[in-house]
Formats: C-alpha cells, structure tokens, sequence
C-alpha cells in the first residue's frame, strides 16, 4: 500500500487559515469515512485531531476542521497559532483492513 | 484515562528480532482493537499492524512476512515481534489505541536502534 500524498509543508502568518491536503485513492481515503488527522510535536507521540473525516475529539480546539472530496481529504487549520506550528498526518483505513499514513506535512506559523 | 506504555530492548542486533511489549491501564485492552505504528528517525509514520482480543490480526503488507502481534488479556498487554530486522528497521515504535478508526491513544514511543 502507498502512503497518502500530503504536501512536504505549508506556512501561514497567525490569524491566516490553512489548508493540508491528502490525497489518496477509491481504495482508501475515497472509500471510507475512517480519514483521520494527527498533529505531531518534536519527540513526542503523535495525537488526534480530527476522526471520522470531520469530527474533533473532546479539546481539540475548533480551529481545527476537516473535509473530504473524492479521494483527497483535507485539514483546515483557521486563526493560526504560534502553537500550531507541528507535523501533521492523516491516515486512512484501506479495503485490505489494514490503515495507510500520509507523508506528513510540516505547518510554519512565520 | 487510558494510557499505553511500551517497553522492550533499545538496541537489537541485525537479523535478530525486535519484541517489545505494550501496557494497557485505564481501561481494559478486550475491547477495541490495538495498533503497533512506527516512525523512522526524521521520517514519517508507518503502521504496522493491529490486534483484537480475540487474536484476529491484521498486518502492513510489507512487513506481513516479518511480524507477529499478540495479546494477553490476562496481562492487559500486547505485543509486537519483528523478525530479522535490518537498520531499515531503526525506528520509534508506538502502540495505539484503535477506536474503530482513529488511534485515540498513543503511548509515549520507544526508540529501538538496529546495530551490531
């Protein structure tokens, strides 16, 4: 299975929005509702953001949104903050059962 | 609060196999199903494999001929076996919680260096 196809980073000034995209396939993030995205600081373990396409957990804050068209799934990202400068994945569950990562997107509040 | 913690050697020789173990507390491992993922240094994140309580499994194919995931319920653990391992293999591993879907809860990782 391919990774999904994220873009290597995306920069914004705080206040601006942003938009990462992934982009898999019908056999993936195409075909299912199970997209999910992850923010990742530096040395630590990886934590959810968004499930489900577009729902946020429970302190995830709503600055945060999520979307899908076709086979490309996206996280929105308004109001940026200084603290929102991560890694982000997505991933997606696959018609084999099994679940599939994007390459990561590094986000630059400037 | 669930929290997930892996344990296991940090070092393992080449063509040895890697095992680590992860803890559950908070909440028991019989239900949802249970992730292993890893992340290579500087690159991005890989899963690896998941596991019910009933031992249904379900692996990465390209590295289904190399790994076994278990569970012990009794222990609310499990576990993660990687044979023949490469430097390739060098990476953070990272056990998860799988809630239908998303990895909810992530232990803390547990980098595992592949050298001689």
């Amino acid at each position: 299975q391919s990774a999904l196809t994220q873009p290597a980073s995306v920069s914004g000034s705080p206040g601006q929005s942003i938009t990462i995209s992934c982009t898999g396939t019908s056999s993936d993030v195409g075909g299912y509702k199970y997209v999910s995205w992850y923010q990742q600081y530096p040395g630590k373990a990886p934590k959810l953001m968004i499930y489900e396409v577009s729902n946020r957990p429970s302190g995830v804050p709503d600055r945060f949104s999520g979307s899908k068209s076709g086979n490309t799934a996206s996280l929105t990202i308004s109001g940026l903050q200084a603290e929102d400068e991560a890694d982000y994945y997505c991933s997606s569950y696959t018609t084999s059962s099994t679940y599939v990562f994007g390459t990561g997107t590094k986000v630059t509040v400037l | 609060q669930v929290q997930l913690q892996e344990s296991g050697p940090g070092l393992v020789k080449p063509s040895e196999t890697l095992s680590l173990t992860c803890a559950v507390s908070g909440g028991s491992i019989s239900t949802y199903y249970w992730s292993w993922i890893r992340q290579s240094p500087g690159k991005g994140l890989e899963w690896i494999g998941y596991i019910y309580n009933n031992g249904n499994t379900n692996y990465n194919p390209s590295l289904k001929s190399r790994v076994t995931i278990s569970v012990d319920t009794s222990k609310n653990q499990f576990s993660l076996k990687l044979s023949s391992v490469t430097a390739a293999d060098t990476a953070v591993y990272y056990c998860a919680r799988d809630h239908w879907g998303p990895f909810d809860f992530w232990g803390q990782g547990t980098l595992v260096t592949v050298s001689s």
